[in-house]
């Protein structure tokens, strides 16, 4: 089966950029979603097809997806992004959703 | 505006079943695929199931089949996930998912939650 892999953490200072990354075999072949997870809420989507940012969130968001990585980036981190991230894509393989371990990200 | 609420959430014993509901209102719920995605305390999240707009096409997590069956009642827009032969690593909060579009697509909307305990 397809796997994502992310690392588990990332320490950003505000006002910073952060990158997030999801590996997984020519991901570039692949559509990746990124969701934002705060502490006891459910998932939110902030990221879809790549590159797509849904509405409400800002533009501080972008996506990019190459090779074997696809990256969610954020510019100028405020502490209200602190969450957990996970990134997820389509296996036409298997027909299943997969999803990474997800990455949290501490604002410093 | 889209709404997704489950219930059904609970304690429940080893071995036994359960059976989990989302009601789904603010949406023409028939024309979307849904889905049920799980996390356990602490832990990533994990899908499960996916069922079609018209609930003839179901998909489930490899590790799950046998075990859960997804369905689907278009006229009360009621989506339920059954589960039985319970262990304690199905505990975790399941969450009733809407896929955007396609079954290829991202979930646009997430419910809270309903939080299942598998415990004696």
């Amino acid at each position: 089966s397809y796997v994502l892999t992310q690392a588990p953490s990332l320490s950003v200072a505000p006002g910073e950029t952060a990158r997030i990354s999801c590996g997984g075999i020519n991901i570039e072949s692949k559509s990746v979603h990124w969701y934002q997870q705060k502490s006891g809420q459910a998932p939110v989507v902030v990221m879809y097809y790549d590159t797509d940012r849904p509405s409400g969130i800002p533009e501080r968001f972008s996506g990019s997806n190459s090779g074997d990585t696809a990256t969610l980036t954020i510019r100028v981190v405020e502490v209200g992004d602190e969450a957990d991230y996970y990134c997820q894509v389509y296996d036409s393989a298997t027909d299943h959703a997969v999803f990474g371990g997800g990455t949290r990200v501490t604002v410093l | 505006e889209v709404h997704l609420v489950e219930s059904g959430g609970g304690l429940f014993p080893p071995g036994g079943s359960l059976r989990l509901s989302c009601v789904a209102p603010g949406f023409t719920f028939g024309d979307y695929w849904m889905s049920w995605v799980r996390q356990a305390a602490g832990k990533g999240l994990e899908w499960v199931a996916n069922i079609k707009e018209d609930g003839s096409e179901k998909i489930y997590a490899e590790s799950l089949k046998g075990r859960i069956s997804i369905a689907r009642d278009n006229s009360k827009k009621l989506l339920s996930l059954h589960m039985d032969y319970l262990r304690g690593e199905d505990t975790a909060v399941y969450y009733c998912v809407r896929l955007s579009g396609v079954k290829t697509g991202h979930y646009d909307y997430w419910g809270r939650g309903t939080v299942v305990t598998v415990s004696s």
